[in-house]
């Protein structure tokens, strides 16, 4: 059973587009992480969000935090071929750090 | 290549048969994690080393299931009498497991394939 809800499950756009993904649990997280994975390839890891209402930005990419540390976002600014992927959301669950993701959201960038 | 490596990319096996895979995690890692995805899913946690010592099992892992970390360094992960739903990507993570740091590096998995 996931424990995070992400939307949308997929996403086609045109390149030069703006989109966000969203990350949703009725628990509180002491912190979550943002995965990227390309086909055929493990998640690699793209940022951990601790404090709630922090942003941290990475190049195009800018992920938030909610206030209340139950959810999250992904915005990508200008989206390119490359960013085509699955993002996944995920957060540590007890003692041995094993990690809970959500079904992910898988993005098309179409050039 | 100093990342986590995982043996072999692809296996394709009939229904009844045993397969083991290999995971290499990063030398200096003491957390080796094992994970399962299917198709358009996230990662499902399978199960979870310290050292040798295997600390955590999910449901997820029947009995037909068994893996190792015999010298607290490479794992293996055994699926016996395959079925058609144990069809997935076997993924392979590892982590320093310092307090409060949950950062996994994950290998490029397994995909099995069960006909």
């Amino acid at each position: 059973t996931q424990l995070l809800e992400q939307s949308p499950q997929f996403l086609s756009i045109q390149e030069g587009e703006n989109l966000t993904v969203y990350c949703n649990s009725s628990s509180v997280f002491s912190s979550l992480q943002w995965y990227r994975q390309e086909p055929g390839e493990g998640p690699v890891l793209l940022v951990t969000v601790v404090t709630g209402g922090e942003v941290k930005k990475l190049k195009r990419l800018t992920f938030q935090f909610g206030d209340a540390r139950k959810d999250s976002s992904l915005h990508i600014t200008a989206a390119q071929p490359g960013d085509t992927g699955l993002y996944l959301c995920a957060k540590g669950s007890g003692n041995t750090g094993k990690l809970i993701f959500g079904q992910g959201t898988t993005l098309q960038v179409k050039p | 290549d100093t990342g986590v490596s995982q043996d072999p990319r692809h296996k394709i096996t009939k229904r009844g048969q045993n397969v083991t895979f290999r995971c290499d995690p990063i030398s200096e890692h003491n957390r080796l994690y094992w994970y399962r995805q299917t198709l358009g899913q996230g990662p499902e946690f399978l199960t979870y080393f310290q050292n040798e010592a295997q600390l955590e099992k999910s449901r997820l892992l029947s009995d037909r299931f068994s893996a190792e970390r015999p010298k607290g360094s490479f794992s293996t992960l055994e699926i016996q009498r395959t079925e058609q739903g144990d069809s997935a990507m076997y993924l392979c993570a590892s982590s320093l497991g310092l307090a409060g740091e949950n950062e996994q590096f994950f290998g490029p998995g397994t995909r099995l394939t069960v006909l």
